[in-house]
């Protein structure tokens, strides 16, 4: 079955800092990754994904993503972090027809 | 564009009653989802629909859950007999992949069940 770990909880950095947000996937077949950013009180938004090419994915706000076929990784990144960055993170996976399989989400709080 | 919209909000019931969730997907989207979140158990896929069709509700916990997708418009999650363990955020999304191959999905704001 398709899956995604997480395996950080909790992601904690000041901003201005670079941030990694660190995800695996089990996939059998070629993987097509996802991520998406969930707010306070509010439903998922999506940021990037990874069908086929580039190994680098840029996304929305400054988000980028790197994947990495030797080590089943799709890590999320971004150069200088804000506050406003805070948020639940959830890397997801295609885990069937138009169905994707989420992650346990890692929580990002970015320090002033 | 006003995005998905669910409503209620906020949704407060007895155990034992019967709650109906409902949600407006994004004009011209032919995909429409259901997830609950729950901290214990995350975020699940309960059901989707293609072209207001049911594709795979493998997701629904139980018979107590039933969902409907009448016209492109409106979609309905229904539980009946509530119970506490249904207490969760229930979301919605809609997706527009015509060939298949998009997933990007776009949510809606949730629904709060609260069952006591």
């Amino acid at each position: 079955a398709q899956s995604v770990a997480q395996p950080e909880d909790q992601v904690n950095v000041a901003e201005g800092n670079p941030l990694t947000v660190k995800c695996t996937y089990s996939v059998s077949g070629n993987p097509y990754l996802f991520w998406y950013v969930q707010y306070p009180n509010r439903g998922l938004q999506f940021l990037l994904k990874y069908i086929t090419g580039d190994n680098l994915v840029k996304g929305s706000y400054g988000f980028e993503a790197e994947f990495n076929k030797s080590q089943t990784s799709f890590h999320l990144k971004k150069p200088s972090a804000l506050v406003s960055d805070s948020a639940l993170y959830f890397c997801a996976v295609r885990g069937g027809f138009q169905k994707l399989v989420f992650g346990t989400g890692t929580r990002l709080l970015v320090s002033p | 564009d006003a995005g998905v919209i669910q409503s209620p909000r906020h949704e407060v019931t007895e155990m034992g009653q019967e709650v109906t969730l409902r949600c407006k997907p994004i004009s011209g989207h032919d995909y429409l989802f259901w997830y609950r979140q729950t901290m214990m158990r995350g975020l699940e896929l309960l059901i989707y629909f293609n072209n207001n069709v049911p594709i795979d509700d493998s997701g629904m916990p139980e018979d107590r859950f039933s969902a409907k997708m009448p016209n492109a418009s409106f979609s309905t999650l229904k539980i009946q007999p509530s119970e506490p363990r249904d207490s969760a955020v229930y979301f919605c999304a809609s997706s527009f992949s015509p060939s298949g191959t998009s997933y990007e999905q776009y949510f809606g704001p949730g629904t709060r069940l609260t069952v006591t």
